[in-house]
């Protein structure tokens, strides 16, 4: 049973537009969201993170929206640039259980 | 500061071989993980340490993985008697708590012919 879903698999951006990546939980217990970034070759970097008790976390042009009611959280990235072209996972965990979305490949185009 | 290194960045085997895996994880951090990335797919959970003991080894494919973690520092992913599907990148992640975020290394691309 996937923990986390995550959609789209894909998407493609023009640059200067705002990219979103959702994921969706089941698990109320989950107390930690974190989103990574990964290029090829490279590993996973954490990139922004939130937990539950705050509904927005902003950092830069990246943006988490956590909706709690509906088990819900999404990656906004606003001004979207050719470099921000990579995969992207969503995570959720809670004391040692971590699980991963399946990742969105993320194309930004000139 | 120093990031999780992990060494060979890459490794072309044949089948049937012994291979090695190291991680370094970043200093004082307890937690440390290996996950399995196959081309284009997601993070598979292989193992987790918490200092030397491993509390949870359920993500282990078979019985010829195993894992060890000394001195509270470096672990060593071990494959015995590779097969071709265990062609991936081996990562190794490491982590101040359980409960928090976890710093990824480059990874290890395995091949095995």
């Amino acid at each position: 049973q996937q923990q986390v879903k995550q959609s789209p698999q894909s998407l493609i951006v023009q640059k200067g537009g705002i990219s979103i990546i959702n994921c969706a939980y089941e698990n109320t217990a989950f107390d930690y969201f974190p989103w990574y970034q990964q290029f090829p070759g490279k590993g996973p970097a954490l990139l922004i993170a939130i937990r539950p008790d705050v509904s927005e976390k902003k950092e830069g042009r990246f943006t988490i929206s956590f909706n709690k009611s509906a088990k819900q959280f999404s990656l906004h990235i606003m001004d979207s640039q050719p470099g921000d072209s990579a995969t992207y996972f969503c995570a959720a965990s809670s004391g040692n259980q971590f699980y991963f979305g399946t990742g969105t490949s993320l194309t930004v185009i000139p | 500061g120093a990031g999780v290194s992990q060494s060979p960045s890459n490794k072309v085997t044949e089948k049937g071989k012994d291979v090695e895996l190291r991680c370094d994880p970043i200093s004082g951090h307890t937690a440390l993980y290996w996950y399995r990335q196959s081309l284009g797919q997601g993070l598979e959970f292989l193992i987790y340490f918490q200092g030397n003991s491993a509390p949870d080894k359920s993500g282990l494919p078979s019985d010829r993985f195993s894992a060890e973690r000394t001195g509270g520092s470096v672990s060593t992913l071990t494959i015995q008697r590779t097969q071709q599907e265990d062609s991936a990148v081996y990562l190794c992640a490491s982590s101040s708590a359980p409960r928090g975020g976890r710093y990824f290394g480059p990874g290890t691309r395995l091949t095995v012919t």
